[in-house]
């Protein structure tokens, strides 16, 4: 069965640096989700998008922006990049949205140095 | 914000032996949801518990959902390797979840 593809996989960047995220929901699933997961932390959602639509909005810094396109992939934009956003970015995605349960990608490991 | 605490933070266990974890909400809850995070790996959804009072059972694994939903559980009987992994709870609100601090399962051979 597919599941959520997310890309890259590993980013390096240095600081004041720009990156974007990019994250393929499984197929009809109209729903996506971004969480952020620091080293030994429990993920924190960031954002999320229904239809296309921006849905609900976490912790996410004002220097961070996403959206979801036709496709219903979505990209998640980070500019001025700090030692802090260093972490494990993972998308989700789900049928529907609010109590249904959520499909994770692999992960994007973001290393700001 | 939602606030669910999850409780022990670890847990090392010899193999074979039971394995508990406690997830608590000061608020009533509408659903409660379980996932497994592998060292390295992603979470995977385990279960989702809905209704007052509510057990479920996968294998060796059992999921209560408390009489108050304020509170749930995931017990695991007869621990093997391959459960280790960071185990969390996390509460469905709007379009996000809010997960609990997880608790991270070390199984000795």
């Amino acid at each position: 069965a597919a599941g959520v593809i997310q890309s890259p996989r590993h980013l390096i960047k240095e600081k004041r640096e720009t990156a974007t995220l990019k994250c393929y929901p499984i197929p009809r699933h109209d729903t996506v989700y971004w969480y952020q997961q620091g080293p030994g932390q429990d993920p924190q959602f960031l954002i999320s998008f229904y239809e296309k639509m921006q849905s609900d909005k976490g912790s996410i810094p004002d220097r961070f922006s996403a959206q979801q396109f036709s496709d219903y992939h979505s990209e998640l934009n980070m500019s001025s990049l700090e030692l802090g956003d260093s972490a494990l970015y993972f998308c989700a995605s789900s049928l529907g949205g609010q109590g249904d349960e959520q499909y994770f990608g692999p992960g994007t490991r973001l290393t700001v140095t | 914000g939602q606030q669910v605490m999850q409780i022990p933070q670890y847990q090392h266990v010899q193999e074979g032996e039971d394995f508990t974890t406690y997830c608590n909400s000061s608020t009533t809850l509408s659903n409660i949801q379980w996932y497994k995070q592998r060292p390295g790996g992603h979470p995977v959804f385990l279960i989702q518990l809905v209704k007052s009072g509510e057990v479920k059972k996968q294998k060796r694994l059992t999921f209560q959902f408390g009489e108050a939903k304020k509170n749930s559980s995931l017990h695991i009987t007869a621990t093997q390797t391959t459960d280790v992994g960071t185990y969390f709870c996390a509460v469905s609100r709007a379009n996000n979840l809010f997960f609990g601090t997880g608790t991270r399962l070390t199984v000795i051979p």
